[in-house]
């Protein structure tokens, strides 16, 4: 069945530092890829998406391409903050009525 | 951009008894809702599906019973945990579809945070 995978975390970096967080997919068609924060204490938030084959989806800095030969959605900041500490979740939908979310991965962010 | 509103945010209760959860799409109307149930380590559970006017699928190991879902509007649906015991002391998170061209979005609620004494 569809299904994501996701780096485990948690990840610690630097201020500034470079981040990748995994995330590959298992889907049978062509389902659209989402990356969803959330930050302490709140519900969950979409950061960005794509809906076909190398497309990039980018907000805030983050970035992630939709790799359909390697069945991947990596999600990518070139310099984070300490703001950008949250739980990240990678998550797909194959229909648009029904998503697959990964474990989530705890980034935190160190001045 | 789409919200998606829950209420309460927080919500403390004796055990035994039973607390109403509710999930509003503000801007725009959803067929189907989630709910999830968010354990310490932040795994997302999905615990059932809400489709407006039907009964909602709920997962396996989900007691029906006990979490009680109601979508009787395109714009509303609640979550009842009857009989509320401290081991459903959780964070519970819903989530609507937001239909668009050629694929759905997904919005989550603020969150929940159950806490049966």
């Amino acid at each position: 069945g569809d299904s994501v995978t996701q780096m485990e975390g948690p990840v610690t970096l630097s201020e500034e530092a470079f981040l990748t967080i995994n995330c590959t997919y298992t889907a049978t068609g062509y389902p659209s890829l989402f990356w969803y924060v959330q930050y302490p204490g709140e519900g969950l938030q979409l950061l960005l998406k794509a809906t076909k084959a190398d497309d990039k989806g980018s907000n805030k800095g983050f970035e992630a391409t939709y790799r359909k030969e390697t069945t991947s959605f990596h999600l990518e900041k070139g310099s984070v903050q300490v703001s950008d500490s949250a739980v990240y979740f990678c998550a797909l939908s194959p229909t648009g009525n029904q998503f697959y979310f990964g474990t989530g991965t705890s980034l935190t962010v160190i001045p | 951009g789409a919200v998606v509103s829950q209420h309460p945010s927080r919500v403390i209760c004796k055990s035994g008894t039973s607390v109403k959860i509710e999930c509003r799409s503000l801007d725009f109307q959803a067929t189907t809702m989630f709910w999830y149930r968010q354990f310490p380590k932040q795994s997302l559970m999905l615990m059932a599906t809400s489709n407006e006017g039907s009964k909602a699928t709920y997962e396996q190991g989900v007691e029906k019973d006990k979490f009680l879902i109601n979508h009787a509007s395109l714009t509303l649906s609640t979550l009842t945990v009857t009989s509320a015991h401290p081991e459903d002391s959780s964070f519970y998170i819903c989530s609507a579809v937001r239909q668009g061209r050629g694929s759905g979005e997904l919005f989550f609620g603020e969150g929940s945070r159950l806490t049966v004494l």
